[in-house]
């Protein structure tokens, strides 16, 4: 029972690099998105997609890209690494849109810029 | 002033006693309440829901006080294994993209 799988789970970049963090979940969740989680703050926002074509920006999108080609894959990727995107990333996934589903989140990807 | 604010603790209590975090939200229209827990360099997972009526769940309790926007939860008889941080999640609407999360509350518990 996959659930919601990220890669990598650590990396480290160089200022200016690009790169993709994959999620997959096997679940057939409608609803995917990507938080950012920075030491003494709460999980921000920076994009969703409430189903395969559809995506949309959340509270931090700046420097990130997404798509949602199918259900199961929502890749995150950053454009032009910088150090102020130093962060551990959740992917998460619900089955509908409505607060009141379940969110399974993925283990993370802890993301060094240099 | 943040949307949704916790004490970030650290909370450390011993084994067997009871603890209670309570979490503030800036926001009066906000419909949903959660309280998630996050173990350390692991990923945030649904601890239970808010009721307007409050609710239980074995040692855990938690209740919503809409007049002076807090909720709060009660762990009681805590164990080794409650030693995690406690998220606390607002949303206004009832919509999963416009969840606000608290920076959350560390609690350790001490054999």
């Amino acid at each position: 029972n996959a659930g919601v799988t990220q890669t990598p789970k650590f990396q480290v970049l160089k200022t200016g690099q690009s790169m993709t963090l994959q999620c997959a979940q096997d679940m057939n969740h409608e609803y995917m998105s990507w938080y950012r989680q920075d030491p003494g703050m709460g999980l921000r926002l920076i994009h969703y997609s409430v189903g395969a074509g559809i995506t949309d920006q959340g509270e931090v999108p700046n420097g990130y890209n997404v798509s949602r080609s199918t259900t199961e894959d929502f890749p995150l990727r950053l454009l032009s690494a910088a150090p102020s995107q130093t962060s551990v990333y959740f992917c998460a996934s619900s089955r509908g849109t409505s607060s009141g589903n379940t969110i399974y989140f993925g283990e993370g990807s802890w993301l060094t810029v240099v | 002033r943040k949307e949704v604010e916790q004490d970030p603790g650290p909370f450390n209590v011993p084994e067997g006693a009871t603890v209670a975090f309570n979490c503030t939200y800036s926001n009066s229209a906000s419909q949903s309440f959660f309280w998630y827990r996050q173990d350390c360099r692991k990923e945030p997972k649904l601890l239970m829901s808010v009721y307007s009526s409050g609710n239980e769940d074995g040692r855990f309790t938690a209740q919503l006080n809409r007049a002076s926007q807090y909720i709060s939860l009660l762990i009681r008889d805590s164990k080794l294994s409650d030693s995690a941080t406690y998220l606390c999640v607002v949303t206004e609407s009832g919509s999963a993209r416009q969840l606000t999360f608290g920076s959350g509350t560390q609690l350790t518990v001490l054999p």
